[in-house]
């Protein structure tokens, strides 16, 4: 399957608090993607991580690939209450995205 | 800046009816354009992508089809939708490179009873 994996299917973790979220995958890709969807809309990109890049940094967002391991993560820093959405993990092959079914996090005030 | 557009926000349709959602960008030319759906609690099915005018990719053979009758709108239809069609729909659209970073709309909420 070209689609990625997300794991856990769902977080939940005090505010202030690191969250973790992996995405496996199967296929060779020239990057991957993770982005966010708040519920009822529509998802926004967080960060692209190319294939020759081991770790990436945005903000409060950390996100590691290993291509041996077909994976990655995405670490949210010290954790807010505005947080809370669903992630997802998108491997990007030659052509299209195809997208996992997410991690919910949600985030305790 | 780039935008993109789609509407409308929810619909309810009886089994059989019709379907059409619309979708448009602004500031660009050119662009990949996508339709995705996302069943509940499930992830996003990529449905149709087009390259350009006229030319559309369907990548799950279903009860929808699309058409690209512009360079920045971009139409998903049904003729008789069916009770497997509810869901949440995605536009979205890209650069020329179809691996890049997408830009999503706002979806669609279609509830077929």
């Amino acid at each position: 399957s070209q689609q990625g994996e997300e794991d856990p299917q769902a977080l939940s973790i005090q505010e202030g608090e690191n969250a973790t979220m992996n995405c496996s995958y199967k296929t060779s890709i020239n990057n991957l993607q993770w982005y966010r969807q708040n519920s009822g809309r529509g998802l926004v990109h967080l960060i692209l991580i190319r294939s020759n890049e081991r770790e990436k940094h945005s903000g409060r967002l950390r996100v590691t690939l290993d291509t041996s391991k077909k994976s990655s993560s995405l670490l949210i820093t010290a954790s807010r209450a505005a947080d809370t959405a669903s992630y997802f993990c998108a491997p990007a092959g030659a052509n299209n995205l195809f997208f996992g079914t997410g991690t919910r996090l949600t985030v305790i005030p | 800046s780039q935008t993109i557009h789609q509407w409308p926000a929810t619909l309810v349709q009886p089994v059989g009816s019709p379907l059409s959602l619309e979708c448009t960008v602004e500031g660009t030319s050119n662009p990949n354009l996508y339709w995705y759906r996302q069943a509940a609690g499930r992830g996003l099915q990529l449905l149709f992508y087009s390259v350009g005018i006229g030319q559309i990719s369907s990548e799950v053979p279903q009860n929808l089809s699309a058409s690209r009758p512009q360079d920045r709108q971009f139409i998903l239809s049904s003729k008789k939708l069916l009770l497997s069609d509810s869901g949440f729909y995605l536009c979205a659209w890209s650069g020329q490179a179809r691996n890049e970073k997408l830009f999503f709309g706002s979806g669609t909420q279609l509830s077929v009873l």
